[in-house]
């Protein structure tokens, strides 16, 4: 059984902090997920990285992939409250037509 | 374009009644998912199906049944619903590699 485990569970930081989120496990994963869920709605995919070592980046948030494909990382450079909510990170296992999904980094800022 | 429906968004149950969940979606996937989300639980895997006519367990199957007879529809069953089923549902769809999910915007069901 493929886990990933997310930390910090809980994150309350000030506007305009920098914070990162992990997202790791033993397993190897042919992509990484993440995903940002807020209350009363579903998730909503922000990126997928594929390749060991990749970075992508989404305006203030970016992502990188690690270069064994087993770990990643959420980072987000001066936050705004409109970053509070549920991150998720979710890989996909070779042959699998499922994700795994993490249990998430819920994330509050405070104006 | 809706994406993912869920129908409906609330609902409360009694114990030992039965109820079905109706997913929708228009963006012709293959692949849809059924999970429900419980606090410190994250998302578990209900059921889900690689396409029309299949269907498979997930993680937590006990006590839900599923169908899939057309392709955009996917429907998650409760045939005698408990306490422990309250949750919130969320069904998901994706075409193949890699398996970005779009998800509905759920259904919280109360049992009492």
């Amino acid at each position: 059984t493929q886990l990933l485990e997310q930390s910090p569970q809980f994150l309350s930081i000030q506007e305009g902090e920098n914070l990162t989120v992990y997202c790791n496990s033993s397993s190897v994963f042919s992509s990484l997920q993440w995903y940002r869920q807020e209350p009363g709605e579903g998730p909503v995919l922000l990126v997928t990285v594929v390749t060991g070592g990749e970075v992508k980046k989404l305006k203030r948030l970016t992502f990188q992939f690690g270069d064994a494909r087993k770990d990643s990382s959420l980072h987000i450079t001066a936050a705004q409250p409109g970053d509070t909510g549920l991150y998720l990170c979710a890989g996909e296992g070779a042959g699998s037509y499922q994700l795994t999904f993490g249990k998430g980094t819920k994330l509050s800022v405070i104006p | 374009n809706a994406g993912v429906t869920q129908t409906p968004k609330f609902r409360v149950l009694k114990t030992g009644q039965s109820m079905t969940l109706l997913c929708a979606q228009d963006m012709n996937h293959e692949y849809m998912y059924w999970y429900r989300q419980d606090p410190g639980m994250g998302l578990r895997l209900i059921h889900y199906s690689v396409g029309e006519g299949t269907t498979a367990k997930g993680e937590v199957p006990d006590g839900y049944n599923v169908s899939r007879l057309k392709k955009q529809n996917f429907l998650l069953g409760l045939e005698s619903a408990a306490p422990s089923q309250t949750s919130v549902y969320f069904c998901a769809s994706t075409r193949p590699v890699p398996y970005e999910q779009y998800f509905g915007p759920g259904t919280r069901l109360t049992v009492t």
